[in-house]
């Protein structure tokens, strides 16, 4: 079967860094996507990586080891804008994307 | 640019009801998608559309069904509401099936 594993929820400290781990098993990879999500709102794209290694855009990285089934998602400087949920899809064979249940990510002042 | 909007915002439904929900962009993307999302599980694909005129299953399609007559709308419909389809209901949409999809604002549907 088809599986995205990731925290459920994780708790940092404004001004800090923080690291979200997705581990993946998926029939085929076309490529490992990370959204942004508010509470109430839709997802909204952040990363996608379908290479091995990390990719940087500004304040966020995320990284991904296609060997290893694994990707992260790291977020520099936490603003209390970044409260929210992140979510981990995997583009399978048929270029469809598996979701994870998402890390709810709480800002502390 | 709107980008893509669902209506309605919400809606409660008794059960054995049927009800359209619906979907438009305007970035003339090729690839759309119909998402539940539930509590404590991730986005579920109901139905996509990879072109005009062609529609497929996802992974939870029974009791839906879409039709995609032309490029800009993806109407969903629940022929017979039952309260497992109470939801959040996503469209999405990519300008091809491999590229970073684009979300509608939601469907809250409650089904009573």
């Amino acid at each position: 079967g088809q599986n995205i594993d990731q925290p459920t929820e994780m708790t940092a400290t404004e001004g800090a860094i923080v690291q979200i781990n997705c581990t993946y098993q998926t029939s085929g990879f076309n490529g490992l996507f990370w959204y942004q999500q508010h509470a109430g709102e839709a997802p909204t794209f952040l990363s996608y990586n379908v290479l091995d290694g990390l990719e940087e855009k500004g304040r966020f990285s995320s990284f991904l080891s296609r060997s290893k089934g694994y990707s992260y998602l790291l977020l520099k400087e936490l603003q209390m804008k970044d409260s929210a949920s992140y979510l981990c899809a995997v583009m399978d064979s048929n270029y469809q994307l598996i979701w994870g249940a998402g890390t709810k990510l709480i800002i502390k002042p | 640019t709107a980008g893509i909007t669902q209506a309605p915002t919400s809606q409660i439904l008794a059960a054995g009801r049927s009800m359209t929900l619906r979907c438009t962009q305007d970035m003339r993307h090729n690839a759309m998608y119909w998402y539940r999302q539930d509590l404590g599980l991730g986005l579920r694909l109901i139905h996509y559309s990879n072109t005009a005129g062609t529609t497929g299953k996802g992974e939870v399609p029974d009791g839906y069904s879409v039709s995609r007559a032309n490029t800009d709308d993806f109407p969903l419909t629940l022929a017979s509401a039952v309260p497992s389809q109470t939801s959040v209901y996503f469209c999405a949409s990519s300008e091809v099936s491999r590229h970073e999809q684009f979300f509608g604002p939601g469907t809250r549907l409650t089904v009573l």
